[in-house]
């Protein structure tokens, strides 16, 4: 149980377009949902963290405008890079957990975003 | 606000020897802690966690982690480590309160080999 997928898992994009990633609870409603970037060799640093039905909060330096989360439903959450630039290459995580009472977190397997 | 401090960015071991991955934290509230792995281009894989209790925690694959509440660490370990242990192992530390969500450090790379 407590499984999380994300799509895509990779995809590349031209300089200048947007690209979208989702990120799905597959067995489990997840009240907040949380995304993650993640640079060759780095560690995870928290971009924001969404609950259903509620404007995202972001984490300070992090660009609302450029990247656009939504958390429609229990089980979707998305992150599209408007606008996408070399720089914004990277991986992104995300996690979701099961409700307002849970410490759980359950990450999905990341999405490598290239931009040329 | 809460932080984490890998303070190990590599360690290399022999196949069947003990290895120890050092974490500090800092908080003014309490924390639960955990410990996870990242292998090669893949999502997190939860090891162990913390939340109350017994400061001895016993995970997945044989790794274990004592918090130290005075020492604000939070050390994982394994008495014996096998080639497929190679992994980047990540220690994270959240609120203790749900729906935080988790900090992470630096990372360790853990390399085992023959």
């Amino acid at each position: 149980g407590a499984v999380v997928s994300q799509h895509p898992s990779w995809v590349i994009c031209k300089s200048g377009t947007s690209v979208k990633i989702e990120c799905r609870s597959l067995d489990f409603q997840a009240t907040t949902m949380f995304w993650y970037r993640q640079f060759p060799k780095q560690s995870l640093m928290l971009m924001a963290t969404s609950n259903e039905g509620s404007k995202a909060t972001y984490e300070q330096g992090v660009e609302k405008d450029k990247f656009l989360i939504n958390h429609a439903s229990l089980t979707l959450s998305t992150l599209t890079v408007t606008s996408a630039h070399p720089e914004d290459s990277s991986f992104y995580i995300c996690s979701a957990s099961p409700g307002s009472s849970s410490y759980e977190q359950y990450f999905g397997p990341g999405t490598r975003l290239t931009v040329t | 606000a809460q932080s984490v401090t890998q303070l190990d960015s590599q360690v290399p071991v022999f196949e069947e020897a003990p290895v120890e991955l050092r974490c500090n934290y800092s908080s003014s509230v309490s924390v639960y802690l955990f410990w996870y792995v990242q292998y090669p281009n893949q999502g997190l894989q939860l090891l162990l966690k913390y939340l109350s209790g017994s400061t001895l925690v016993k995970g997945i694959n044989g790794f274990e982690a004592e918090f130290n509440k005075s020492q604000t660490s939070f050390h994982l370990r394994k008495p014996s480590v096998h080639i497929s242990d190679t992994a980047e192992y990540f220690c994270a530390v959240s609120e203790a309160e749900a729906g935080t969500a988790l900090i992470f450090g630096k990372g360790t790379t853990l390399s085992v080999s023959s």
